[in-house]
């Protein structure tokens, strides 16, 4: 299986600070990369897809890049709304995996 | 707009198999991957497995054996069983849609509409 880990694991950040979290995969996996917003007790929202391609409603504060092994996840002036736990998923090859995720929380 | 809603027992005693029915609102099932994903504490998301039109199915190698899933076309309805639970399987389980955007150089797979959750308790 395709390991994925996240840094911070916990992030602590002010309202209109830059955001940046990174994801590294234990193999390539191109660009088959996502990310997810997860708040208390709902689903994860997918972010982004294809490494960098803002799922549509998004807004444009978050942003992705990276390719290969690693990623990162961009909040380029954080909202009170965006304080949430943050995961990665490959889907590049099965079984599809997820990061163990990052807590963001109010400074 | 798709919507998705799990239903099942919440609590399933341990060596019994739990019993999950995922039910689509404003769209079809048929022509649809249909995804289920678990998260616990100790194991994070874990996505455990699809089912395509009934006909084809990928799993979680690590749960295979003991995971089944159907689809019901005429409830517009998917469903997951996963046999011989132990502890280990409690956990908020999630259907999910995969959808797919693909371009001359890459198809991804996405998962976009995701149902709220249900909490699946394995105790005696």
């Amino acid at each position: 299986d395709i390991q994925l880990t996240q840094s911070p694991s916990f992030l602590s950040a002010s309202v209109g600070d830059r955001v940046t979290i990174t994801c590294r995969a234990s193999q390539g996996i191109s660009s088959y990369l996502a990310w997810y917003q997860q708040k208390p007790g709902k689903a994860p929202n997918l972010l982004i897809y294809g490494a960098s391609t803002l799922q549509s409603g998004v807004p444009s504060r978050f942003s992705g890049s990276g390719s290969g092994t690693e990623f990162t996840l961009t909040i380029s002036s954080l909202q009170p709304e965006d304080f949430a736990t943050y995961y990665c998923q490959q889907v590049i090859n099965y079984p599809f995996t997820f990061g163990p995720g990052t807590n963001v929380d109010i400074k | 707009q798709v919507q998705l809603q799990e239903s099942g027992p919440g609590l399933v005693k341990p060596s019994e198999t739990l019993s999950l029915t995922c039910t689509v609102s404003g769209g079809s099932i048929s022509g649809h991957y249909w995804s289920w994903i678990r998260q616990s504490p100790g194991k994070g998301l874990e996505w455990i497995g699809y089912i395509f039109d009934s006909e084809t199915t990928k799993y979680n190698p690590s749960l295979k054996s003991r995971v089944t899933t159907s689809v019901d076309t005429t409830k517009n309805q998917f469903s997951l069983k996963l046999s011989s639970v132990t502890a280990a399987d409690t956990a908020v389980y999630y259907c999910a849609r995969v959808d797919a955007d693909c371009n001359s150089a890459s198809c991804y797979q996405i998962f976009h509409y995701w149902g709220q959750g249900t909490l699946v308790t394995v105790s005696s």
